[in-house]
């Protein structure tokens, strides 16, 4: 149960675009398409964003987007908005009825 | 509407045991996936425990043996008993609905274990 690896920071200013990477091996994010990301606020609970790779929850802004390849799944977030700028951590099914986070990202929107 | 409100948090000495509760409304914790998620002090966050539908829990490697996650279907309530706790389980602790994708959080609650 190692956690999947994610860059500690990303950031882009207002309008472009940012993705995040979360790596992890062909027993969990490369084995089962269920993986899904959070965005947390300082304080806050987090929120999902992303399951099953790449479908969004109901609310969810459509810029955000979810994909994976292999063993790393990718979120996009294009057009950065102030409000994006928050922790965000991947999540995966690890296969025997476990699972695991990434190690988190903090967005910063210069 | 759902809602998740957990409570149970406290100061404990190492050693000692714990149980938190994760009152749900909205819907029915029994026939939903459940799980517990916790995050230490300015750490990343890190799954504990899940219960499923059906009754069958698993756990992580670092709580196995010391955590048990159950439920009151009367009261529409989670739990997750500690034992045996450790400076390292200081966290705040989350319960989510689901299991895979945790689409629905309590605002957790605060477990510190003073050694």
């Amino acid at each position: 149960q190692s956690a999947l690896t994610q860059p500690p920071s990303a950031s882009g200013s207002p309008g472009q675009s940012v993705t995040i990477s979360c790596t992890g091996t062909s027993s969990d994010v490369g084995g089962y398409n269920y993986v899904s990301w959070y965005q947390q606020h300082p304080g806050k609970a987090p929120k999902l964003m992303i399951y099953e790779v790449s479908k969004r929850p109901s609310g969810v802004p459509d810029r955000f987007s979810g994909s994976k390849s292999g063993n790393t799944a990718s979120l996009t977030v294009s057009g950065l908005q102030a409000e994006d700028e928050a922790d965000y951590y991947c999540y995966s099914y690890a296969g025997s009825n476990t699972y695991v986070f990434g190690t988190g990202t903090k967005v910063t929107v210069l | 509407e759902v809602r998740l409100v957990e409570s149970g948090g406290d100061l404990i000495q190492s050693g000692g045991s714990l149980r938190l509760s994760c009152a749900a409304s909205g819907f029915t914790v029994s026939s939903k996936y459940m799980s517990w998620v916790r995050q230490a002090p300015g750490k990343g966050l890190e799954w504990v425990s899940v219960i499923y539908s059906g009754g069958s829990t698993f756990y992580a490697d670092s709580v196995k043996g010391r955590f048990t996650i159950s439920r009151d279907n009367s009261k529409n309530t989670l739990y997750l008993q500690m034992n045996s706790l450790r400076a390292e389980d200081t966290a705040v602790y989350y319960c989510a609905k689901g299991d895979s994708a945790l689409d629905s959080w309590g605002q957790g609650t605060l477990v510190t274990v003073s050694s």
